[in-house]
C-alpha cells in the first residue's frame, strides 16, 4: 500500500473557526510532513515528525498546531487563521533513516474567509 | 546552503516530441539525494525518482530518463515521445545532511504542456 490519504479534500473556514486536517499512511514510514503550497509555487515545509516526535518546525505561526498521535496519523490543527493562509496543504511520509523519498497525499485545499 | 534551480518556467511541446527538463543544484555536502516529482493539475505530488550522490548511473524507466552529472551539478529529466498525460508541473528537489535529509529543497518547478 503506497497511499497517503488526507481529509478533507476541501475546507472553507472563517477566521474565528477551529478545524483540523488529517493525514494517514500505512506504508510503515516513521517520518511524516506537513507542507503548504501556494499557487504556482513549490511546496514549503512546515513541520516534520520523526518517530512521532516533532523534529523540524519551520518557524510556523502558532495558529497552526501539528499533532502525531501515532506512527500512521498526522493532524494539523487550525485556529484563528488569516486569509493569506489559504493554500493547498500537503501531507507526506517517508522512511526516517534511509531513502528519504517522500510520498504525498492529494492535499487539502483550504480557503480562509 | 542548498539551492535547486529550474531555469525553465514553462515548456510547451507537441505530442510525441522529446523534451528535457533541466535541474541544477548546489550543496556543500558530498552526500545528498536528488529527486524528481510530478504534480498534475489534480494537485498531488507524485514521486518519480531518487538518486544518491554516489550513484551517477543514468536511469531509464519507460519513456522517462534521467541524466545525473556531478561535474556540472545537474540532474536533468527527459521525456521521450511526450504524451498529453505528461502535462504537469515537474519539481526537482535536493536533500542533504544539513536538514537530516528530511528537509527537502524544491526547485521552482517547470510547467510542461503537451499539446495534442
Amino acid at each position: 500500500d503506497t497511499e497517503v490519504t488526507q481529509t478533507p479534500k476541501h475546507l472553507v473556514m472563517g477566521m474565528t473557526n477551529k478545524k483540523s486536517l488529517k493525514c494517514e499512511q500505512h506504508m510503515g514510514h516513521r517520518a511524516m510532513y506537513w507542507y503548504k503550497q501556494k499557487a504556482k509555487k513549490p511546496p514549503e515545509l512546515m513541520f516534520v515528525y520523526s518517530y512521532e516526535k516533532l523534529s523540524i518546525n519551520e518557524s510556523v505561526p502558532s495558529r497552526f498546531s501539528p499533532e502525531c498521535p501515532n506512527s500512521s496519523l498526522l493532524n494539523l490543527h487550525l485556529h484563528a487563521l488569516q486569509p493569506e493562509d489559504s493554500a493547498l496543504y500537503l501531507c507526506a511520509s517517508s522512511q526516517a533513516d534511509s531513502s528519504y523519498e517522500q510520498y504525498f497525499g492529494p492535499g487539502t485545499r483550504l480557503t480562509v474567509t | 546552503a542548498q539551492k535547486v534551480t529550474q531555469a525553465q518556467t514553462e515548456i510547451s511541446v507537441v505530442e510525441k516530441e522529446d523534451v528535457t527538463l533541466d535541474c541544477v543544484y548546489e550543496t556543500r555536502d558530498t552526500t545528498y539525494y536528488l529527486f524528481w516529482y510530478k504534480q498534475p493539475p489534480s494537485g498531488e505530488l507524485v514521486f518519480l525518482i531518487r538518486r544518491n550522490s554516489f550513484d551517477e548511473q543514468n536511469e531509464i524507466s519507460g519513456r522517462y530518463s534521467w541524466n545525473f552529472q556531478k561535474s556540472t551539478s545537474s540532474f536533468n529529466f527527459t521525456i521521450t515521445a511526450s504524451q498529453v498525460v505528461d502535462s504537469a508541473v515537474y519539481f526537482c528537489a535536493l536533500s542533504d545532511p544539513s536538514g537530516g535529509y528530511q528537509k527537502v529543497t524544491f526547485g521552482t518547478g517547470t510547467k510542461l504542456q503537451v499539446i495534442p
